[in-house]
């Protein structure tokens, strides 16, 4: 199993960014996969989910509900956060992790977003 | 929203200590909660999940224990590697929730 992490980098607060996640060595189509972030220094906190499928059911954390949106390509094995109206504390290392239902059982290294001007 | 608190948020103990790390929810959660693992620069590592089930390639000095609201993971003799920052995670419900970790590090 392999997932890896793409798109970070520095934006400023207001911003938009997205993040990519490209996975290999599973029938991707049939997990559900998840995003969580950790910011520097600070625990680790669940973003997102969306489930098997082509039209995977989507919930998000209550702190990026309505400004994030997650989507999936089973085409590419790859899973997408697209982030809007970022903030300072939206600054964290954002992980992918294929999700066994909500068991997050595999994790990408991470990607590193930072929200500042 | 489930709040998951953890205790100790830290502890210090050496090689060979029998180590026992408590997670409590906020509400009953029968016996969705995992335990996850991350070394210093890592990413995360799930260790447990439905509370007591070892994952696979997982060395078997780790074990969980608990339903409802309270859980327990142990690690009966702690090896060098095993000096990192635990963390509980319910899969009871969205948003999930993450206990807020509990550093594990040499006395």
């Amino acid at each position: 199993v392999q997932v890896a992490e793409s798109g970070g980098g520095v934006v400023q607060p207001g911003g938009s960014l997205r993040l990519s996640c490209a996975t290999s060595g599973f029938t991707f189509s049939i997990y559900a996969m998840h995003w969580a972030r950790q910011a520097p220094g600070k625990g680790l906190e669940w973003v997102s989910v969306i489930l098997y499928g082509d039209g995977g059911d989507k919930y998000y954390g209550d702190s990026v509900k309505g400004r994030f949106t997650i989507s999936r390509d089973n085409s590419k094995n790859t899973v997408y956060l697209q982030m809007e109206r970022l903030r300072p504390d939206d600054t964290a290392v954002y992980y992918c992790a294929r999700g066994s239902g909500y068991d997050l059982d595999s994790w990408g290294q991470g990607t590193l977003v930072t929200v500042s001007s | 929203d489930i709040q998951m608190t953890q205790s100790p948020s830290s502890l210090s103990a050496s090689v060979g200590d029998r180590v026992t790390i408590t997670c409590r929810a906020s509400q009953n959660i029968k016996s969705h909660l995992n335990w996850y693992q991350q070394q210093p620069g890592k990413a995360p590592k799930l260790l447990i999940y439905a509370a007591s089930s070892l994952q696979g390639g997982v060395p078997s000095r780790f074990s969980g224990s608990g339903s409802g609201t309270t859980f327990t993971l142990t690690i009966s003799r702690l090896q060098p590697e095993d000096f990192a920052t635990y963390y509980c995670q319910q899969s009871h419900g969205t948003p999930l929730t993450f206990g807020g970790g509990t550093k594990v590090d040499i006395k």
